[in-house]
């Protein structure tokens, strides 16, 4: 079972729809999890963490963390063209300072 | 520009030679890592930093690959014998402490674009 999973995509949405990514992780004692964007030939890009159980709002986005089902989403609402990138999700294992990353969801947000 | 700082940011190699990599932490920033992707793969931890100090090397192949973290100037990625598998994207992140506990995440550079021959 790989650390941490994600659907490969692509997932396509219309924009100005919610694109829901979603994310699994092996390790229980997983305290700390973010969102990476990552575009073609970039590096990736902090969008958005999260450490304890319920939903946290950034401006469009909104990741939500459930570490009994050890799951972890991150939603963008009113989606756009420059939304489409590949969304990695991360996890702080615990008691290790190293970011463990998915394979990453990559998006695709049509006009 | 306080940002992570990588270079260079496209080293081209031919197989035996050493490829040297270099990173500049954000300012204010202790905590240094470094990362390998793969093409179509994603990214792997490959070991943390602080200054004079490897922490965690768990992810750096046993043979050929170094890092250090000097008291005075750039992290260094360096790697020996280049072979046509070490092509990839090497990224350099940086934090100001524990990924984790300091709730704020790591953030990373531009990335070096190694191409073996």
């Amino acid at each position: 079972q790989k650390e941490v999973e994600q659907n490969s995509g692509p997932l396509s949405v219309p924009e100005g729809a919610i694109a829901s990514l979603n994310c699994t992780y092996s390790d229980r004692v997983s305290q700390s999890f973010f969102w990476y964007r990552q575009y073609s030939g970039k590096s990736p890009e902090l969008i958005m963490s999260i450490y304890s159980n319920g939903d946290k709002e950034d401006g469009r986005f909104t990741a939500q963390l459930n570490k009994a089902s050890q799951y972890v989403s991150l939603l963008i609402r009113d989606s756009q063209p420059s939304d489409s990138a590949t969304y990695l999700c991360a996890v702080n294992p615990g008691g290790y300072n190293k970011l463990i990353f998915g394979a990453g969801t990559r998006l695709a947000v049509h006009p | 520009n306080a940002g992570v700082m990588q270079n260079p940011r496209h080293l081209v190699r031919r197989r035996g030679q050493e490829a040297r990599l270099r990173c500049s932490p954000m300012k204010g920033h202790s905590h240094v890592y470094w990362y390998r992707q793969l093409p179509e793969e994603g990214l792997k931890f490959m070991v943390y930093l602080q200054k004079e100090n490897i922490i965690d090397e768990s992810g750096m192949p046993k043979e050929r690959f170094s890092a250090e973290f000097p008291k005075e100037g750039p992290s260094i990625l360096r790697i020996q014998q280049v072979v046509r598998g070490d092509s990839a994207a090497y990224f350099c992140a940086s934090s100001p402490g524990q990924a984790g506990a300091d709730q704020g995440g790591q953030f990373f550079g531009p990335g070096t674009r190694l191409t073996v021959l």
